[in-house]
């Protein structure tokens, strides 16, 4: 099984600032990666696929980068509504799993 | 526009099963497999298995597929999620998902308390 480690466990940050958020997998998962934004008695919403690829509707602000088994997504200048927890999802084998997540939260 | 509508809330025993749908809408329900995936109180995403609506094949983890029923009903788009043997750790929120680019949407989530 791969297992995915997100760092850091919490970022506590200040709007308008740079959020940097890591994920990354015991074993290669190639470009196999997305991530996932979720607040507060919502369902996840996909932000990036195929490791760098925007979802549809999701702002500029949000990007996201690596490969095999290190990845980063960026979110260029917080806004309010990005305050939220972020996963990592792996789907390189056909057990898809989750990263534990990464709270974004107000300093 | 694409939509998976759930199944409300349930409460149940220990020892019983529970049975969440899932409809979906605004694509062609065959043409893309459905996942499930739960969240315990507080705690992460862990993905149970999923269903290819088209043939009906399923796959799930070694933990869930002794008590874990997936089937589908492509006459009205609806997939379901049957989990048998409930103990108060399967209290959660279950989600479905459609697999586009990824899960790439989601239903609203159906909370099930096992409660005795």
């Amino acid at each position: 099984e791969i297992v995915l480690t997100q760092s850091p466990a919490t970022l506590s940050l200040s709007p308008g600032e740079r959020a940097t958020l890591s994920c990354r997998a015991s074993q290669s998962v190639s470009s196999h990666l997305a991530w996932y934004q979720q607040k507060p008695g919502q369902a996840p919403r996909l932000l990036i696929y195929d490791a760098s690829k925007r979802a549809t509707g999701i702002p500029v602000r949000f990007s996201g980068s690596g490969s095999g088994t290190d990845f980063t997504l960026t979110i260029s200048s917080l806004e309010p509504e990005d305050f939220a927890v972020y996963y990592c999802l792996q789907r390189s084998s056909w057990i898809p799993n989750f990263g534990p997540g990464t709270k974004v939260d107000i300093k | 526009q694409v939509q998976l509508v759930q199944s409300g809330a349930e409460v149940k025993k220990p020892g019983a099963s529970v049975k969440v749908s899932c409809k979906a809408s605004g694509y062609t329900f065959t043409g893309y497999h459905i996942h499930w995936v739960r969240q315990a109180p507080g705690q992460g995403l862990e993905w149970m298995g999923r269903i290819n609506p088209d043939n009906g094949g399923t796959k799930s983890t070694q933990k869930f597929q002794d008590r874990v029923t997936m089937t589908r009903d492509t006459s009205i788009s609806t997939a379901y999620m049957e989990l048998s043997s409930l103990a108060s750790d399967d209290t959660a929120v279950y989600f479905c998902a459609r697999d586009g680019n990824d899960f790439d949407y989601w239903g609203q989530g159906t909370l099930v308390t096992v409660s005795s």
